[in-house]
């Protein structure tokens, strides 16, 4: 049974900062990995998808990277402001039986201080 | 080109009551699966739908069903409400199922309280 763990679940930084998320999942036969942004009460916001033969994916000041023999991705975060705070989800795509759905972690709450 | 929509975006019922979520896809995609997310918690897959047959269902009740319609919008009925179904309940919206490059798009979801 795939398993999504996430550290750290809290992180607090002052603006400015690079910092890493840390996503680490325990069965390797996935489609893809993606990471998503969710703001408090609200929905979910992509933010990078890495499929499972990729290595990293880039977008503006997100890095996610994908080592799927080791179970592990990590998304970094270039010069943290403010408006990055968010919880962030890591999510990774398999099929069971025809039935393809993402299997998610409990996040990482990052707050960025002004 | 619009985004994941859902409807209502709140909703108060009370125990033993039922409620009906829905959720129109983005133009273009079949599939559309249903997630439960509780306070403090990642999302817990319910339903996948894909072509308007069920793919899929995670480890829910028979409270919780689901459908597809021909224009690929869908709805989650939750019957005999319990306080433990206070969510916020989410729809995800994809092109195809089997691509390693098919990325999901979330609605804003529906928040759920039961009283």
């Amino acid at each position: 049974k795939q398993e999504v763990t996430q550290i750290p679940a809290a992180l607090s930084v002052p603006e400015g900062e690079n910092l890493v998320l840390n996503c680490s999942f325990t069965d390797s036969a996935i489609y893809n990995l993606q990471w998503f942004r969710q703001d408090p009460g609200k929905g979910l916001t992509s933010l990078l998808l890495i499929q499972s033969s990729q290595r990293e994916q880039t977008s503006g000041r997100l890095n996610a990277s994908l080592d799927k023999s080791s179970g592990r991705s990590t998304l970094y975060i270039a010069a943290s402001q403010p408006g990055d705070s968010a919880t962030y989800l890591c999510a990774v795509r398999q099929t069971t039986s025809g039935t393809y759905k993402y299997i998610f972690g409990t996040g990482t709450r990052l707050k960025v201080l002004a | 080109d619009a985004g994941v929509t859902q409807s209502p975006t709140h909703l108060i019922k009370t125990r033993g009551q039922q409620v009906t979520l829905r959720c129109s896809p983005i133009s273009g995609h079949k599939s559309v699966s249903w997630y439960q997310q509780v306070l403090g918690q990642g999302p817990q897959f319910i339903f996948q739908y894909y072509e308007k047959e069920e793919r899929g269902r995670g480890n829910f009740p028979d409270r919780f069903s689901a459908r597809q319609f021909p224009n690929y919008s869908s709805e989650l009925n939750v019957n005999a409400l319990l306080l433990g179904d206070s969510a916020l309940y989410l729809c995800a919206s994809s092109r195809v199922g089997g691509d390693a490059g098919t990325e999901a798009f979330f609605g804003q979801g529906t928040r759920l309280t039961v009283v």
